[in-house]
């Protein structure tokens, strides 16, 4: 079984632009969550995709954007980007309801504002 | 709203040394609990986990008992590995006022382990 595959794994963007990061969710996962990590702090929740709507979000303001496509597949955007939005965003999927028997996390993409 | 809370680090340790890495937490309902390693570089792994009080989690020679009583979730290893050093997040999952399951973490332990 694959596991959950983000892309890029680094991204160096500008203060102000926009930035879009994917994610692959593991085969026979329909739910896909996007955390934020800051250096040395846990993962912080931003939003959960299930059949295509966002059924859970975190406290972050509506410049963080997701999509979640048919293949379960997901989108993590992010508009008018802030030197504090550097970070690690960790993509983790599951079935719905798995969370409570553990999620299966990406490597992860490395955003770093300037 | 649920909280983890976490020893902070870092824990040093030599190798083949007893590892305890508390963990206690607040939550609202039933929560099941994990906990995640995180290596270098790379995303979270999940390493154990526990759903009801009293379980036991296990793997790779780590454990973790939920104990409802003291809202607590140590993890334990009775002899650490060079191959151990890493960073450790306690979890809890449980139902929010939302309707989904939601996962809160800790903010890590890290652990190295010299030679």
């Amino acid at each position: 079984e694959t596991g959950v595959t983000q892309s890029p794994t680094h991204l160096i963007k500008t203060r102000g632009q926009q930035v879009t990061l994917r994610c692959s969710s593991q085969s026979g996962h329909n739910t896909v969550s996007w955390y934020q990590q800051a250096l040395g702090q846990g993962p912080q929740f931003i939003f959960q995709y299930y059949r295509e709507e966002e059924n859970g979000r975190g406290n972050f303001p509506p410049r963080f954007s997701g999509l979640q496509f048919p293949n379960y597949s997901s989108e993590l955007n992010v508009n008018a980007l802030e030197l504090d939005d550097s970070a690690l965003y960790l993509c983790a999927s599951s079935l719905k309801g798995g969370a409570n028997y553990g999620y299966t996390f990406g490597s992860g993409t490395r955003l770093t504002v300037v | 709203g649920n909280s983890v809370t976490q020893m902070e680090g870092p824990v040093t340790l030599s190798e083949e040394a007893f590892l305890t890495i508390n963990c206690t937490y607040t939550a609202t309902g039933y929560p099941s609990l994990f906990w995640y390693v995180q290596y270098p570089g790379e995303g979270l792994q999940l390493l154990l986990k526990a759903t009801k009080a009293d379980d036991k989690g296990s793997n790779k020679g780590f454990e973790a008992t939920y104990r409802k009583e003291t809202t607590s979730f140590h993890l334990e290893k009775g002899s650490v590995q060079v191959s151990d050093s890493a960073v450790y997040f306690c979890a809890l999952s449980d139902l929010s006022s939302g309707g989904y399951q939601k996962v809160t973490f800790g903010t890590g332990t890290k652990l190295q382990v010299i030679p």
